[in-house]
């Protein structure tokens, strides 16, 4: 059973759209919920949530954590074709040993 | 800084031939791991380690072994190489006993089994 579910799976949007990004996780002793933005290589880092800090933004990028619900969701607003990646969602283990990952949401940009 | 360093960047192996994925970290993170990514599955634990002399076992480690001889370095060996091992394998690396610590990777290596 996955414990993060991310979705859609796919999304294909035009340049000045706004989207929305969803994953889902299950929770044992959260710790915190993670981004990430997966281009050709590396994942890199986006956000952190956690207990003390639900919302986050960055520039055009914003996150928000609904601990009741057990969901977050990564909002682009005015896309760019640069914001064109994989982006990740991943929930630490209740030890923070090991991180779960969901499989992905692939935002495409348009000109 | 150079973080998360990962050699080589491509690799091509055939079946039964073993090899080492090396990796490094420069930002004495205690927390070191290995991931590997397969299309539709995302990204699966391999190995992880707390510190040096400790290593465990995450959700896929058939195959594969580790150890962790220094902080810096944790490099994965593939004993006999297998199709099966075909991804695309990244290292991470954070502050373990900080709860607010996200995960660094290094830029992957890609290998093929054939």
């Amino acid at each position: 059973e996955d414990k993060v579910v991310q979705s859609p799976l796919s999304l294909v949007v035009h340049e000045g759209d706004t989207v929305t990004l969803n994953c889902s996780y299950e929770v044992t002793n959260f710790r915190s919920l993670l981004w990430y933005k997966q281009e050709k290589k590396a994942p890199t880092f986006l956000f952190m949530l956690t207990s003390s800090g639900i919302e986050k933004k960055s520039g055009r990028l914003s996150s928000i954590l609904d601990k009741k619900e057990l969901f977050s969701i990564l909002n682009i607003t005015a896309t760019q074709t640069g914001d064109s990646a994989v982006y990740l969602c991943a929930e630490p283990s209740n030890t923070g040993n090991q991180f779960y990952f969901g499989t992905g949401t692939s935002l495409t940009v348009i000109p | 800084n150079a973080g998360v360093t990962q050699t080589p960047k491509f690799q091509v192996l055939k079946t039964g031939q073993s090899m080492t994925l090396q990796c490094a970290q420069d930002m004495n993170h205690e927390y070191m791991s290995w991931y590997r990514q397969d299309p539709g599955m995302g990204l699966r634990l391999i190995h992880y380690s707390v510190g040096a002399g400790i290593t465990d076992q995450g959700e896929v480690p058939n195959g594969y072994n580790v150890s962790r001889s220094t902080t810096e370095d944790f490099p994965l060996r593939l004993l006999s190489a297998a199709p099966s091992q075909t991804s695309v394998y990244f290292c991470a690396s954070s502050f373990h006993r900080r709860v607010q610590s996200p995960l660094h990777f290094g830029n992957g290596t890609r290998l093929t089994v054939t």
